[in-house]
């Protein structure tokens, strides 16, 4: 699989835009870009996916570079209840299981 | 849709011991795959079942094993437990394997 590097940790105000980035240099153009956040003492959550267009949904907009080696995952006006692992993973449409989950990028929101 | 529900929510059992975890899908979903985190890591792909076969496993041993029924329930059964297999172990279903996987809340097992 396609591996992904995220930043270990940021830090976003509450109510403030939030820019998580991700890159993906080595991505084939089978991959799609999934990204997924695990609350406390929850299991993961679908966040957003794409392939080459930007993506917008009602939890965040993904906007993919145009050479898709790395992508960003916005989150509009951060909530306290954002805090969370952000993860960002590349899944080749061809096989079409497995999730490859990194460490991902620990979101702090401050109040 | 009621999601994906995991039970027990947590469990303690001893080494050599045998354990088996239960997960109830959407319906509909007629995927469903298992996944191991350890403390501080990422969820790691154990295996996937659609329509009651396996077709896909990740990097774990033959002890590791599951089953999928018709009814959008699934099993994972672990034998000859190790310290090691102390873990949150998560159940993700999806309507087609494609898109996005719904996951449960998870099975926290510590062996002992």
């Amino acid at each position: 699989d396609a591996k992904t590097t995220q930043p270990n940790s940021m830090e976003s105000n509450e109510e403030e835009p939030v820019h998580l980035p991700c890159n993906h240099s080595t991505i084939s153009g089978t991959d799609y870009i999934h990204w997924y956040r695990q609350l406390p003492s929850q299991g993961p959550e679908y966040v957003i996916h794409g392939l080459t267009s930007n993506v917008n949904n009602r939890m965040a907009s993904l906007a993919i570079a145009e050479d898709r080696k790395s992508s960003t995952l916005i989150l509009h006006r951060a909530t306290l209840r954002d805090a969370a692992v952000y993860y960002c993973i590349l899944r080749d449409r061809g096989s079409n299981y497995k999730l490859t989950f990194g460490k991902g990028t620990l979101l702090t929101v401050n109040p | 849709e009621t999601g994906v529900t995991q039970s027990p929510t947590h469990l303690i059992k001893t080494r050599g011991q045998q354990v088996t975890l239960r997960c109830s899908s959407q319906s509909g979903h007629n995927t469903v795959s298992w996944y191991q985190q350890a403390l501080g890591q990422g969820p790691q792909f154990i295996f996937q079942y659609y329509r009651e076969e396996e077709n896909g496993r990740g990097n774990f041993p033959p002890r590791f094993s599951g089953l999928q029924f018709p009814n959008y329930s699934s099993e994972l059964n672990v034998n000859a437990l190790e310290l090691d297999d102390s873990a949150l172990y998560l159940c993700a279903s999806s309507a087609t394997g494609l898109d996005g996987y719904t996951f449960g809340s998870g099975t926290r097992l510590t062996v002992v």
